[in-house]
């Protein structure tokens, strides 16, 4: 019930694509999803996060999609470049609790 | 601004050695802080987290220890090192019931076990 489930694990995108990485969860207890990029060899940054009240959230070329009643969401990069190469995760929090993490997905986006 | 410290950057250690691991937060008062694990490739596992002085919840039992002496210093530390520890361990905080959700991480710390 804790867990939040992220795919794919890789992906490869052209510049100037769509990617799109999608995560789902059981728990409807949790109220609050995050997403962080990770740079190797860098500590994950929080890139944008959403609440289930709203269905969509969008900060320059990106874009957070919340489906409450299939219980899933996805990130979707508009436009995307070389310099979003990173990993990214996908989270969830319950209350004040702890977050729970998805395992990641490796984006290269090729020039 | 508030900004989260860890040192040292790297760290190479014989196995059996001890370890500390530090961090700290500026700029913000009673965080809560927390400690993960990044294998290789792979997710974050929450290993520990404080709500407050001395107030340490362990997430999974293993040869590491946490400690908070301090408001805004969180150490990680382990008496005898195992292969299996080498990771990249990070700190985290956020500001708790007083202040929001949002979790913020440090720049890491890389262990070697060899």
């Amino acid at each position: 019930q804790q867990q939040v489930k992220q795919s794919p694990q890789s992906l490869i995108v052209q510049k100037g694509g769509i990617s799109i990485i999608n995560c789902a969860y059981e728990n409807t207890a949790f109220d609050y999803f995050p997403w962080y990029q990770q740079f190797p060899g860098k500590g994950p940054a929080l890139l944008i996060a959403i609440r289930p009240d709203v269905s969509e959230k969008k900060e320059g070329r990106f874009t957070i999609s919340f489906n409450k009643s299939a219980k899933q969401f996805s990130l979707h990069i508009m436009d995307s470049q070389p310099g979003d190469s990173a990993t990214y995760f996908c989270a969830a929090l319950a209350g004040y609790s702890t977050l729970t993490f998805g395992k990641g997905t490796m984006l290269l986006v090729s020039p | 601004s508030q900004t989260i410290h860890q040192w040292p950057a790297t760290l190479v250690q014989p196995v059996g050695s001890p370890l500390s691991l530090e961090c700290t937060v500026e700029g913000t008062s009673n965080p809560n802080l927390y400690w993960y694990r990044q294998a290789a490739g792979r997710g974050l596992q929450l290993l520990f987290y404080s709500v407050g002085i001395g107030q340490i919840s362990s997430e999974v039992p293993q040869n590491l220890s946490a400690s908070r002496p301090q408001d805004r210093q969180f150490i990680l530390s382990s008496k005898k090192l195992l292969l299996s520890d080498s990771g990249f361990y990070l700190c985290a905080w956020s500001p708790g019931l007083a202040g929001g959700i949002e979790q913020f991480f440090g720049p890491g710390t890389r262990l070697t076990v060899l």
